[in-house]
């Protein structure tokens, strides 16, 4: 499995956009790019995934490089309640294959 | 989104008894779900994979033993924390593929926060 690496931490204010690096130089060809959100005391919460250039839904944005050994995470106009941990996998998206955290990015937003 | 859930969301028990912590898949089939255990200030650690109709596969340094994983059905799978001690209060975490398209994305459960008198 990639190993991934983030930031441990972000710092950010209300109304900014929060884009947060993963790197995973060893990336397979049937890995996919995954990023969660998990609040303190809660299971984490799927944000979006995608194999290459850019996806965007309705909460944020994903863009991924052609080499794909990077990966983006963009959220737009951060609220208080996006303070959270966000972690960045990359595993292949076959039933049956783990998701192996690693240590993630904590954000914290200020008003 | 599929929805994963946990039961019990917390529980206290006293050291040397036997918890068990019910995953369960409310709107779809798993015949694969996962548990975590996540300790204060860090990440989740994969502990085992549940499969439906055969044994559960352990990670390295997991007793197998003593978490004892049961999937009993396409949308039930169970981890029972035996002779539970204090070192064994924790976050407990499980999650389920949803086969979808074109990739599968894993939902995962609201945790379990067990502490171990």
């Amino acid at each position: 499995l990639a190993k991934t690496t983030q930031p441990i931490s972000m710092d950010s204010y209300e109304g900014q956009e929060v884009n947060i690096t993963c790197s995973h130089n060893n990336i397979a060809t049937n890995d996919y790019i995954t990023w969660y959100q998990q609040f303190p005391s809660q299971g984490p919460r799927f944000i979006i995934q995608g194999y290459k250039t850019k996806v965007t839904n309705e909460v944020a944005s994903l863009f991924i490089p052609a080499d794909r050994k990077s990966s983006t995470l963009s959220l737009p106009r951060v609220s208080l309640s996006d303070t959270a941990v966000y972690y960045c996998l990359v595993a292949t998206n076959q039933a049956g294959t783990a998701l192996i955290f690693g240590k993630g990015t904590t954000l914290s937003v200020s008003s | 989104g599929a929805v994963v859930s946990q039961h019990p969301s917390w529980v206290i028990c006293k050291s040397g008894t036997s918890v068990k912590i019910e995953c369960r898949s409310l709107d779809f089939q798993a015949t694969t779900m996962f548990w975590y255990r996540q300790f204060p200030k860090q990440s989740l650690m994969l502990m085992a994979t549940s499969n439906e109709g055969s044994k559960a596969t352990y990670e390295q340094g997991v007793e197998k033993d003593k978490f004892l994983i049961n999937h009993a059905s396409l949308t039930l799978s169970t981890l029972t924390v035996t002779s539970a001690h204090p070192e064994d209060s924790s976050f407990y975490i499980c999650s389920a593929p949803l086969a979808g398209g074109f990739t599968d994305t894993q939902y995962f459960g609201p945790g379990t926060r067990l502490t171990v008198l």
